[in-house]
C-alpha cells in the first residue's frame, strides 16, 4: 500500500462547477500537507499549504485537512478553463525534508 | 524571474551515457531537494542540501548517481551510465531553512534514453 493514495481521474466538469479532489494517507505522522497544480511539460506549482488539520482558503481554493480520517481534500468554486492541469497532494512529516506525493488526478474543465 | 530554473529543459542520450543536469534555487532559499517523476506518477524524493551539505539520499538514488551543491548555491545532479529507467523528469525543489518550509519546484528535466 502506498503512503498516499489519490484517484488519477481523469476527471471533466464544466466551466463554474466545484471540483472536489482527494487524498487518503497511511502515515499518521504526517503533519503538514500541500495541493500542488503542474501543467503539462512544468513542475508543480504550490497552490495551498496546511500543518495539521483544519482548512484554509486562498480565494477559489480551499483545503481541508481531517487528521483523524487520514483524508485532506480541495475544492475549486467556480472552475475555469485555465484551471485544467493535474492536481497532487503532498504531504510531510514534522521535522522530515522529504514530502510524499499522491499520483495526481487530471483535471479538464470544459468550457 | 525569480523562481527555480533548471538547465536543460530536455536531455535526449543514449543507453549508456553520462548526464548532468544543473538547478539554481530561488536565492533566498538555503535548502534544495532532488525528485524523479515518472510518467502518471507524483515527484519521489531523490537528495536534500541544506547549504553544501548533502543531509538526506533516498534509497532511489543508485550509486550511479551523484548529486553536489557547491558554495551552496547551485547543484548538478550527474548520472553514470544511463539505463533505459533513468528516463523521467528530474525535478528541482528549494525552500526556506525551518521545519516544514513549503518547497518550491522547478519546471524540471525530461531525461529520455535512446
Amino acid at each position: 500500500q502506498k503512503e498516499v493514495e489519490q484517484d488519477p481521474g481523469p476527471l471533466s466538469v464544466p466551466e463554474g462547477a466545484i471540483v472536489s479532489l482527494n487524498c487518503t494517507y497511511s502515515n499518521s505522522a504526517f503533519q503538514y500537507f500541500m495541493w500542488y497544480r503542474q501543467y503539462s511539460r512544468k513542475g508543480p506549482e504550490l497552490l495551498m499549504y496546511t500543518y495539521s488539520s483544519g482548512n484554509k482558503e486562498d480565494g477559489r481554493f480551499t483545503a481541508q485537512v481531517d487528521k483523524s480520517s487520514k483524508y485532506i481534500s480541495l475544492f475549486i468554486r467556480d472552475s475555469q478553463p485555465s484551471d485544467s492541469a493535474t492536481y497532487l497532494c503532498a504531504m510531510g512529516e514534522t521535522g522530515a525534508n522529504n514530502l510524499f506525493f499522491g499520483t495526481g488526478t487530471r483535471l479538464t474543465v470544459i468550457p | 524571474d525569480t523562481g527555480v530554473s533548471q538547465d536543460p529543459r530536455h536531455k535526449i542520450t543514449k543507453r549508456g551515457q553520462n548526464v548532468t543536469f544543473r538547478c539554481d534555487p530561488i536565492s533566498e532559499h538555503n535548502r534544495l531537494y532532488w525528485y524523479r517523476q515518472t510518467l502518471g506518477q507524483g515527484p519521489e524524493f531523490l537528495t536534500y542540501f541544506q547549504n553544501e551539505a548533502q543531509l538526506e539520499k533516498s534509497r532511489l538514488l543508485s550509486d550511479r548517481f551523484s548529486a553536489e551543491r557547491p558554495k551552496g548555491s547551485f547543484s548538478t545532479l550527474e548520472i553514470q551510465r544511463t539505463e533505459q529507467g533513468d528516463s523521467a523528469m528530474y525535478l528541482c525543489a528549494s525552500s526556506f531553512q525551518g521545519p516544514n518550509q513549503p518547497q518550491h519546484f522547478g519546471d524540471g528535466t525530461r531525461l529520455s534514453i535512446l
